[in-house]
């Protein structure tokens, strides 16, 4: 099946520093790819919409300032999280489906941030 | 607008009893139904999917879901539950727009030995 990897998996850094997470989609085109955030125990939340060389689609209340995704090519999108402070801290997910609306979306295991 | 509920934060069975996980869903037009797994941190796992056609859908490790119009459910089943399948369901359909999908709240399936 499809295969999608989010790197890196886990991080662990100081309030204040800026972190890049990259999602790509290893074995077919990702036209569009997705970026949600699950806090504990929760479901997760749809943060913004990335179509391939376009700007992304943010939701109501996420600060596009903040969360910068970038969808340069049809395999790899990225969300830096600037000037993380404590309460950016949650599960971060990507999802990447192809051109078909009636094909599931297929989702990268997750990066775990920590901002101390 | 689209939405989904999952009105149950927690489902237990015994290991080898069969075991359903509901899903309601509120949608205009026809509705694009998912189900997904979620292990500890880790992303989704895609189970099963009605786009069209047969009310019961067949989708992975065994398990199956109804497509209910009447009801508008959407119920996960599965005949005989493994202790593997203990995990966070989430039931899902596609919004308006036909891109982002819209998620339940989850329900954690505990099958015990």
């Amino acid at each position: 099946g499809a295969v999608v990897s989010q790197h890196p998996s886990r991080v662990i850094c100081k309030s204040g520093t800026s972190v890049k997470i990259e999602c790509r989609s290893l074995d077919f085109q990702a036209t569009t790819m997705f970026w949600y955030r699950q806090f504990p125990k929760q479901s997760l939340m749809l943060m913004a919409t990335s179509n391939e060389g376009s700007k992304a689609t943010y939701e109501q209340g996420v600060e596009k300032d903040k969360f910068l995704i970038n969808h340069a090519s049809l395999t790899l999108s990225t969300l830096t999280v600037t000037s993380a402070h404590p309460e950016d801290s949650s599960f971060y997910i990507c999802s990447a489906s192809g051109r078909q609306t009636n094909q599931p979306q297929h989702f990268g295991d997750g990066t775990r941030l920590s901002i101390l | 607008a689209q939405s989904v509920a999952q009105p149950e934060d927690q489902v237990n069975v015994a290991e080898g009893n069969p075991l359903t996980v509901k899903c309601t869903y509120s949608v205009s037009g026809n509705p694009y139904l998912f189900w997904y797994v979620q292990y500890p941190n880790r992303g989704l796992q895609f189970l099963l999917k009605y786009i069209t056609g047969d009310n019961l859908v067949k989708g992975s490790y065994g398990f199956e879901a109804e497509f209910n119009k009447s009801q508008t459910s959407f119920h996960l089943k599965k005949p005989s539950a493994l202790v593997s399948d203990s995990a966070l369901y989430f039931c899902a359909v596609r919004n308006q727009a036909g891109t982002a999908l819209i998620f339940g709240k989850g329900t954690t399936l505990s099958v015990s030995s």
